[in-house]
């Protein structure tokens, strides 16, 4: 069972390019998330889908696009990359909207923008 | 302006020793709350959490405790284990409401052996 695969694990970009992150569960989840780690900020959610063909803002979401493209995948655009998205980003998937349940997290990508 | 806080950047405890993690949250809709752990080049991975109904829940060496009239929790480990020097990260939800999970910057704990 893979769980939350994120691909690519590394990534370098020059300012102005784009790139689409992707991401992968197969535990049948219905909310999908997007977050970014920064030293000091902890996780912060850039966005989320709350189930298929459904997609929100999260805390900071400028700078970025994203697609439900089913129920197992769900991708994050960077349309111009700015060196301000240097980051780890993670994918994450969660059952849904029911008390008591985790999110369940990929192994993350590191991305850096020079 | 963030909604879950933890204070403290780092912990360093010996082995053995109880390590205590602490988090506090603002928004009063949070009912559900987590810890995660993570370690270097690895996403974070759930440990334990506690539904706001409890003000306790404990698994093994892990006992996280709730203080709704303080808006704050905590982490207990117990004993402290070399293996467990990681990045602890509290969350929270507001699992009737909204499908978010928000949370607090992290905490560095190092087990000293």
């Amino acid at each position: 069972n893979a769980g939350v695969t994120q691909t690519p694990k590394f990534q370098v970009l020059k300012t102005g390019q784009s790139m689409t992150l992707q991401c992968a569960q197969d535990m049948n989840h219905n909310s999908m998330y997007w977050y970014r780690q920064d030293p000091g900020m902890g996780l912060r959610l850039i966005y989320y889908s709350a189930s298929e063909g459904t997609t929100d803002k999260g805390e900071v979401p400028n700078g970025y696009n994203v697609s439900r493209l089913n129920k197992r995948e769900f991708s994050l655009r960077l349309e111009s990359a700015a060196p301000s998205q240097t980051s780890v980003y993670f994918c994450a998937s969660r059952v849904g909207q029911a008390p008591n349940t985790e999110a369940f997290f990929g192994q993350g990508t590191r991305l850096t923008v020079v | 302006d963030q909604q879950v806080k933890q204070n403290s950047p780092s912990l360093s405890v010996q082995e053995g020793r109880i390590s205590i993690l602490n988090c506090d949250y603002t928004n009063s809709m949070f009912d559900y709350f987590l810890w995660y752990k993570k370690y270097p080049a690895e996403g974070p991975t759930f440990l334990i959490s506690i539904s706001s109904i409890k003000d306790k829940n404990e698994d093994g060496r892990f006992t996280v405790f709730l203080n709704k009239s303080a808006k704050h929790l905590s982490l207990h480990i117990v004993p402290s284990q070399p293996g467990d020097s990681a990045v602890y990260f509290c969350a929270a939800a507001a699992s009737l409401t909204d499908y978010k999970l928000s949370f607090g910057a992290g905490t560095t704990v190092t087990v000293r052996a």
